[in-house]
């Protein structure tokens, strides 16, 4: 069975600091995701990782994918209150998108 | 492009009673959609796969007679939470496979369901 860690769960943070939460998944798969959650809403699609190695970033985000070590990042760059949201990673298990395995959360809280 | 859209945003209904939740690809044709139950303040948990023809597949623990799916057409795909109860309530997201170039999940709005 495929398992997701996300860490931290909860992270509090000042506008301008930098930080990184990680997402540890346990099989083999080479397709991550990261999304966007804010309260009350749906699933924003932030980044879609699709092979060893891949960096993508969109203003004050890069996502990183290490197929090797099972391991993806999610960077912040000098934080600002809008990026205040839940974030999710979800593995791809079946290599075609059919079959998403979702990380527990970051909750991440930007203060001024 | 690849907006799903869930109707209805949200619902309350009492103990007992039946609610049905849609979830459309607006603007692309999705052989396969997902339903996904998400309650406070946690991830997201597969419900079920439904394809388009044919029976949904369910996931392991989630009752087929209790969540009704139905796909009947290549854009709309629809939940039916059967004699619904208190604990039922939670936050239903459906997403469409998009099968475009790299094939990924859309997700809709979502649907707030309380059960009183």
């Amino acid at each position: 069975e495929l398992k997701v860690e996300q860490n931290p769960l909860f992270l509090s943070m000042q506008e301008g600091k930098n930080y990184t939460i990680y997402c540890n998944y346990s099989t083999t798969s080479d397709r991550l995701y990261w999304y966007r959650q804010d309260p009350g809403k749906s699933l924003e699609s932030l980044f879609v990782l699709l092979s060893n190695g891949a960096v993508k970033q969109e203003g004050r985000l890069m996502a990183s994918l290490d197929t090797k070590a099972r391991l993806s990042t999610l960077h912040i760059t000098a934080a600002v209150h809008d990026l205040s949201a839940t974030y999710f990673c979800a593995v791809d298990s079946s290599g075609s998108a059919r079959q998403l395995t979702f990380g527990s959360g970051t909750q991440l809280t930007v203060l001024p | 492009g690849a907006v799903v859209s869930q109707h209805p945003s949200w619902v309350i209904c009492k103990s007992g009673t039946s609610v049905k939740i849609e979830c459309r690809s607006l603007d692309f044709q999705a052989t396969t959609m997902f339903w996904y139950r998400q309650f406070p303040k946690q991830s997201l948990m597969l419900m079920a796969t439904s394809n388009e023809g044919s029976k949904a597949t369910y996931e392991q623990g989630v009752e087929k007679d209790k969540f009704l799916i139905n796909h009947a057409s290549l854009t709309l795909s629809t939940l039916t939470v059967t004699s619904a109860h208190p604990e039922d309530s939670s936050f239903y997201i459906c997403s469409a496979l998009t099968g475009f170039v790299h094939n990924e999940q859309f997700f809709g709005p979502g649907t707030r369901l309380t059960v009183l």
